[in-house]
């Protein structure tokens, strides 16, 4: 079962971009994984689904602004023009057997 | 418009029972594998089930395995998590999740608002 790793916090300026890491664990580097957004007393929100070639596919009403991308063990999410809103805990997922979460990434918007 | 909607959790003593329900509407609830995530206070996502389709296959977390029990009606679009056994550490809310695949695993695109479930005396 992977193990995904992610960094407990970051920030960016509003209007700045930012990069979030999902790191898969070592025999894992060909999954897919998923982003997910929480904001503050809410519930999860899907944003994406990245392949381990980079490609993605965006959920419903997910602004321009999310991008995703691909590198080895490595999946990213890219927030662009970041807004206050953006503000939130970020998560990504992946699945075999069961299904297992990074322990998120909050981001702080400056 | 996809909705879920979760009912069913409150307060309750450890060693007792709840059963929590997820309203489905917007999709063939029937075609997509469905389950549970849950989220202590102040904590991340924690995966806790999933059913496929037909009800036929389940799997657990380990953390659950043997107190809970995932279930759905097709016929009432509807998701259930028997969960029995109750320990202070299963205090969190619970989310229902849609997978995206039909009839497969996969990311979850869809989750609902969540409800609390609260184990103490």
């Amino acid at each position: 079962q992977p193990v995904l790793t992610q960094s407990p916090s970051a920030s960016a300026s509003l209007g700045a971009s930012v990069k979030l890491t999902c790191t898969l664990s070592s025999g894992h580097s060909s999954y897919a994984i998923a982003w997910h957004q929480q904001q503050p007393e809410k519930g999860p929100r899907y944003l994406m689904k990245i392949n381990s070639d980079g490609t993605h596919s965006k959920g419903d009403g997910v602004p321009d602004r999310f991008s995703g991308s691909s590198s080895g063990a490595e999946r990213y999410l890219t927030i662009s023009s970041l807004q206050s809103e953006d503000e939130a805990d970020y998560y990504c997922q992946t699945w075999g057997t069961n299904w297992v979460f990074g322990g998120g990434t909050k981001l702080t918007v400056l | 418009e996809v909705q879920l909607v979760e009912s069913g959790g409150g307060l309750v003593q450890p060693g007792g029972s709840l059963r929590l329900s997820c309203a489905a509407s917007g999709f063939s609830f029937n075609y997509y594998w469905m389950n549970w995530v849950r989220q202590a206070p102040g904590k991340g996502l924690m995966w806790v089930s999933r059913i496929n389709n037909d009800g036929s296959s389940t799997t657990y977390a380990d953390s659950v395995k043997g107190r809970f029990t995932i279930s759905r009606d097709n016929a009432k679009n509807t998701l259930y998590l028997q969960m029995n056994s109750l320990r202070a550490e299963d205090t969190a809310v619970y989310y229902c999740a849609k997978v995206g695949d039909i009839s497969s695993s996969g990311e979850f695109d869809y989750w609902g608002q969540g409800t609390l479930v609260t184990v103490s005396s």
